[in-house]
Protein backbone atom coordinates (compact mmCIF):
# COMPACT_ATOMS: atom_id res chain seq x y z
CA UNK A 1 0.00 0.00 0.00
CA UNK A 2 1.72 3.53 -1.33
CA UNK A 3 1.17 5.67 1.84
CA UNK A 4 1.96 9.92 1.77
CA UNK A 5 2.27 10.40 5.76
CA UNK A 6 1.75 13.93 7.41
CA UNK A 7 1.40 15.35 10.92
CA UNK A 8 -2.37 16.19 11.29
CA UNK A 9 -1.24 19.13 13.61
CA UNK A 10 -3.01 21.60 14.60
CA UNK A 11 0.14 23.53 13.70
CA UNK A 12 -0.27 26.71 15.69
CA UNK A 13 2.22 29.50 14.21
CA UNK A 14 2.17 33.38 15.06
CA UNK A 15 1.43 36.10 12.19
CA UNK A 16 4.22 36.38 10.20
CA UNK A 17 6.62 33.46 11.43
CA UNK A 18 7.62 30.68 8.70
CA UNK A 19 5.16 27.77 9.34
CA UNK A 20 6.67 24.13 7.89
CA UNK A 21 4.73 21.55 7.01
CA UNK A 22 6.01 17.87 5.93
CA UNK A 23 5.72 14.93 4.44
CA UNK A 24 6.99 11.36 3.72
CA UNK A 25 6.19 9.40 1.01
CA UNK A 26 6.39 4.82 0.37
CA UNK A 27 6.60 4.58 -3.12
CA UNK A 28 10.00 5.15 -4.18
CA UNK A 29 8.91 5.35 -8.15
CA UNK A 30 6.65 8.56 -7.30
CA UNK A 31 8.39 11.37 -9.56
CA UNK A 32 5.73 14.03 -8.93
CA UNK A 33 4.50 15.74 -5.82
CA UNK A 34 2.36 18.93 -5.10
CA UNK A 35 0.84 20.41 -1.81
CA UNK A 36 -2.59 21.51 -1.97
CA UNK A 37 -4.60 23.92 0.77
CA UNK A 38 -8.04 23.39 1.18
CA UNK A 39 -10.31 25.43 2.96
CA UNK A 40 -13.04 24.17 6.00
CA UNK A 41 -16.13 22.89 3.37
CA UNK A 42 -14.21 23.82 0.51
CA UNK A 43 -12.37 21.66 -2.22
CA UNK A 44 -8.47 21.65 -2.71
CA UNK A 45 -6.51 24.09 -4.61
CA UNK A 46 -3.19 23.42 -5.95
CA UNK A 47 -0.34 25.84 -4.34
CA UNK A 48 2.43 23.87 -5.61
CA UNK A 49 4.33 21.02 -7.49
CA UNK A 50 8.05 20.11 -7.56
CA UNK A 51 9.90 16.98 -9.76
CA UNK A 52 13.07 17.82 -8.71
CA UNK A 53 15.18 17.51 -5.69
CA UNK A 54 16.11 20.69 -3.77
CA UNK A 55 13.78 23.55 -3.13
CA UNK A 56 11.28 25.56 -5.63
CA UNK A 57 10.26 29.18 -4.51
CA UNK A 58 7.17 30.62 -5.52
CA UNK A 59 6.23 34.03 -3.56
CA UNK A 60 6.11 32.95 0.40
CA UNK A 61 5.69 29.16 -0.46
CA UNK A 62 8.80 27.40 -0.98
CA UNK A 63 8.40 23.42 -1.76
CA UNK A 64 11.70 20.80 -0.62
CA UNK A 65 12.34 17.98 -1.88
CA UNK A 66 14.85 14.80 -0.93
CA UNK A 67 14.06 11.98 -2.96
CA UNK A 68 16.87 10.16 -0.94
CA UNK A 69 14.93 10.56 2.29
CA UNK A 70 11.36 9.97 0.42
CA UNK A 71 10.61 13.54 2.22
CA UNK A 72 8.92 16.86 1.37
CA UNK A 73 8.46 20.06 2.74
CA UNK A 74 6.06 23.10 2.43
CA UNK A 75 7.24 26.58 3.90
CA UNK A 76 5.18 29.29 3.94
CA UNK A 77 7.27 32.87 4.93
CA UNK A 78 5.25 35.88 6.28
CA UNK A 79 2.08 33.55 7.41
CA UNK A 80 -0.95 35.50 7.26
CA UNK A 81 -4.05 34.50 8.88
CA UNK A 82 -5.61 33.73 5.64
CA UNK A 83 -3.27 30.90 5.48
CA UNK A 84 -4.80 28.90 8.06
CA UNK A 85 -6.08 25.55 6.10
CA UNK A 86 -5.78 22.41 5.76
CA UNK A 87 -2.44 21.49 3.39
CA UNK A 88 -2.77 18.24 1.77
CA UNK A 89 0.55 16.63 -0.23
CA UNK A 90 -0.04 13.92 -2.71
CA UNK A 91 2.55 12.25 -4.42
CA UNK A 92 2.04 10.26 -8.05
CA UNK A 93 1.40 6.33 -7.30
CA UNK A 94 2.30 3.21 -8.84
CA UNK A 95 4.83 4.69 -11.23
CA UNK A 96 1.98 6.54 -13.11
CA UNK A 97 1.70 10.11 -13.02
CA UNK A 98 -2.00 10.25 -13.58
CA UNK A 99 -3.11 8.41 -9.83
CA UNK A 100 -2.02 10.72 -6.65
CA UNK A 101 -1.88 9.48 -3.24
CA UNK A 102 -2.63 12.17 -0.88
CA UNK A 103 -1.89 12.69 2.64
CA UNK A 104 -4.42 13.15 5.61
CA UNK A 105 -3.67 16.97 5.97
CA UNK A 106 -2.13 18.74 8.33
CA UNK A 107 -4.13 22.11 9.64
CA UNK A 108 -2.45 25.01 9.97
CA UNK A 109 -3.43 27.75 11.86
CA UNK A 110 -1.78 31.37 11.94
CA UNK A 111 -2.47 33.47 14.84
CA UNK A 112 -3.14 36.95 14.49
CA UNK B 1 -13.15 31.08 -16.68
CA UNK B 2 -12.55 26.99 -17.71
CA UNK B 3 -14.18 25.22 -14.59
CA UNK B 4 -15.12 22.36 -12.81
CA UNK B 5 -18.78 21.85 -11.71
CA UNK B 6 -20.26 19.64 -9.41
CA UNK B 7 -24.50 18.57 -8.98
CA UNK B 8 -25.88 18.79 -6.35
CA UNK B 9 -23.85 20.65 -4.18
CA UNK B 10 -25.86 18.98 -0.70
CA UNK B 11 -27.78 16.38 -0.91
CA UNK B 12 -29.67 14.53 1.76
CA UNK B 13 -30.81 10.62 1.31
CA UNK B 14 -31.89 7.81 2.89
CA UNK B 15 -30.75 4.34 3.23
CA UNK B 16 -31.31 2.38 -0.02
CA UNK B 17 -31.83 4.91 -2.51
CA UNK B 18 -30.21 5.43 -5.89
CA UNK B 19 -28.33 8.91 -5.87
CA UNK B 20 -26.40 10.04 -8.70
CA UNK B 21 -23.71 13.08 -8.99
CA UNK B 22 -22.35 14.63 -11.43
CA UNK B 23 -19.26 16.36 -12.72
CA UNK B 24 -18.70 18.62 -15.67
CA UNK B 25 -15.47 20.15 -16.94
CA UNK B 26 -15.02 22.98 -19.34
CA UNK B 27 -11.06 22.82 -19.43
CA UNK B 28 -11.12 20.29 -22.02
CA UNK B 29 -9.05 17.83 -19.62
CA UNK B 30 -9.31 14.43 -20.71
CA UNK B 31 -8.61 12.77 -17.32
CA UNK B 32 -11.13 12.44 -14.90
CA UNK B 33 -11.52 11.65 -11.45
CA UNK B 34 -13.98 10.71 -8.27
CA UNK B 35 -12.66 10.73 -4.32
CA UNK B 36 -14.37 10.99 -1.42
CA UNK B 37 -13.38 12.61 1.69
CA UNK B 38 -13.80 11.83 5.00
CA UNK B 39 -12.71 13.76 8.59
CA UNK B 40 -9.33 12.96 8.85
CA UNK B 41 -8.96 10.21 6.52
CA UNK B 42 -7.83 12.36 3.53
CA UNK B 43 -8.73 11.92 0.11
CA UNK B 44 -9.68 8.76 -1.42
CA UNK B 45 -9.77 7.64 -5.12
CA UNK B 46 -13.21 5.76 -6.15
CA UNK B 47 -12.81 5.53 -9.45
CA UNK B 48 -10.87 7.21 -12.40
CA UNK B 49 -11.61 7.60 -16.42
CA UNK B 50 -8.85 8.66 -19.44
CA UNK B 51 -11.67 9.17 -21.44
CA UNK B 52 -14.95 7.76 -22.45
CA UNK B 53 -13.83 4.15 -23.26
CA UNK B 54 -11.86 3.86 -20.19
CA UNK B 55 -12.75 3.43 -16.43
CA UNK B 56 -10.73 2.26 -13.91
CA UNK B 57 -11.43 1.08 -10.32
CA UNK B 58 -9.62 3.32 -7.72
CA UNK B 59 -9.09 2.15 -3.87
CA UNK B 60 -12.83 2.18 -2.47
CA UNK B 61 -14.87 1.57 -5.97
CA UNK B 62 -17.28 -1.22 -4.01
CA UNK B 63 -20.85 0.04 -3.85
CA UNK B 64 -20.16 3.29 -6.31
CA UNK B 65 -20.29 2.94 -10.20
CA UNK B 66 -19.58 5.38 -12.79
CA UNK B 67 -20.68 6.70 -16.31
CA UNK B 68 -18.12 8.86 -18.60
CA UNK B 69 -20.78 10.03 -20.99
CA UNK B 70 -18.78 12.74 -22.98
CA UNK B 71 -15.38 14.11 -22.17
CA UNK B 72 -16.75 16.70 -20.20
CA UNK B 73 -19.43 14.81 -18.12
CA UNK B 74 -18.11 11.61 -15.62
CA UNK B 75 -21.09 10.84 -13.32
CA UNK B 76 -21.11 9.08 -9.70
CA UNK B 77 -23.90 6.79 -8.75
CA UNK B 78 -24.29 5.07 -5.67
CA UNK B 79 -26.97 2.10 -6.37
CA UNK B 80 -28.09 1.66 -2.78
CA UNK B 81 -26.77 4.20 -0.41
CA UNK B 82 -25.65 3.23 3.10
CA UNK B 83 -24.75 5.50 5.57
CA UNK B 84 -21.07 5.23 5.69
CA UNK B 85 -21.43 7.22 2.52
CA UNK B 86 -21.89 10.17 3.60
CA UNK B 87 -18.92 12.21 3.02
CA UNK B 88 -17.75 14.81 1.05
CA UNK B 89 -17.23 13.96 -2.54
CA UNK B 90 -15.03 15.14 -5.03
CA UNK B 91 -14.69 15.45 -8.95
CA UNK B 92 -11.14 16.28 -10.54
CA UNK B 93 -9.27 16.57 -13.44
CA UNK B 94 -6.20 17.02 -14.95
CA UNK B 95 -4.46 16.71 -18.41
CA UNK B 96 -0.94 17.26 -18.78
CA UNK B 97 -1.09 18.35 -22.54
CA UNK B 98 -2.91 21.17 -21.41
CA UNK B 99 -0.60 21.73 -18.41
CA UNK B 100 2.82 21.89 -19.92
CA UNK B 101 3.53 17.85 -19.48
CA UNK B 102 2.47 18.44 -15.09
CA UNK B 103 0.02 16.00 -13.34
CA UNK B 104 -1.69 18.43 -11.01
CA UNK B 105 -5.55 17.68 -10.81
CA UNK B 106 -8.00 20.27 -10.46
CA UNK B 107 -10.81 20.24 -7.96
CA UNK B 108 -14.50 20.74 -8.19
CA UNK B 109 -16.58 22.05 -5.34
CA UNK B 110 -17.52 19.23 -3.74
CA UNK B 111 -21.12 17.58 -2.98
CA UNK B 112 -22.13 16.87 0.57
CA UNK B 113 -23.67 13.72 0.27
CA UNK B 114 -25.87 12.90 4.08
CA UNK B 115 -27.02 9.35 3.97
CA UNK B 116 -29.87 8.65 7.23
Amino acid sequence: QKEVEQNSGPLSVPEGAIASLNCTYSDRGSQSFFWYRQYSGKSPELIMFIYSNGDKEDGRFTAQLNKASQYVSLLIRDSQPSDSATYLCAANSGGSNYKLTFGKGTLLTVNP
Amino acid sequence: DADVTQTPRNRITKTGKRIMLECSQTKGHDRMYWYRQDPGLGLQLIYYSFDVKDINKGEISDGYSVSRQAQAKFSLSLESAIPNQTALYFCATSDPRASGGNYEQFFGPGTRLTVL
